[in-house]
């Protein structure tokens, strides 16, 4: 089984729903990322949390909510869906005081908003 | 801020060709660099990475040098594989590990 898995791994919806895409990890890290990947610009920070009390805006956080429920879950939150919203976004892990504060990702959710 | 910036692709190569990728990176302090990889249909992964100045990361035949006098980490291997097809980010964390900065991706393709 993955270490840092994502639902749904594909959704297609239509502009104003509201989206929730889960991660959960098994690495027992404190950190946890969502990011948003689009052709040609990389990955985008949304949001990212520390530990179980801490959330913190990326660079890209409008339109996102995030909620941290566990060590090991984090949630991504489209209120309001919009199509420029279409794209791949990954949830990531890392701990600190291993690794140089590596990157764990997951498999990724596509995300189609019509 | 912190920034990276890579050569943009797409590379197109024949299979045992010698790759060169260009990374170069501004940070202050003393960031730790990584090159990642994504396979199609897959999320990233780690290739390598290095901590200080002048280290070598290395992995599955790739390399990378931290090169702090050229601000530079370029990923080099020697023969490619049609199985090294995919898109390569170059990415850094600050000295705390709270800021990781990715590249725009370099997507690699290797023709048999």
């Amino acid at each position: 089984d993955a270490d840092v898995t994502q639902t749904p791994r594909n959704r297609i919806t239509k502009t104003g729903k509201r989206i929730m895409l889960e991660c959960s990890q098994t690495k027992g890290h404190d950190r946890m990322y969502w990011y948003r990947q689009d052709p040609g610009l990389g990955l985008r920070l949304i949001y990212y949390s520390f530990d179980v009390k801490d959330i913190n805006k990326g660079e890209i956080s409008d339109g996102y909510s995030v909620s941290r429920q566990a060590q090991a879950k984090f949630s991504l939150s489209l209120e309001s869906a919009i199509p420029n919203q279409t794209a791949l976004y990954f949830c990531a892990t890392s701990d600190l005081n291993h690794d140089a504060g590596e990157l764990f990702f997951g498999e990724g959710s596509r995300l189609t908003v019509l | 801020g912190n920034s990276v910036t890579q050569m943009e692709g797409p590379v197109t190569l024949s299979e045992e060709a010698f790759l060169t990728i260009n990374c170069t990176y501004t940070a202050t302090g003393y960031p730790s660099l990584f090159w990642y990889v994504q396979y199609p249909g897959e999320g990233l992964q780690l290739l390598l990475k290095a901590t200080k100045a002048d280290d070598k990361g290395s992995n599955k035949g790739f390399e990378a040098t931290y090169r702090k006098e050229t601000t530079s980490f370029h990923l080099e291997k020697g023969s490619v594989q049609v199985s090294d097809s995919a898109v390569y980010f170059c990415a850094l964390s600050d000295n705390y590990g709270q800021n990781f900065v990715f590249g725009p991706g370099t997507r690699l393709s290797v023709l048999p």
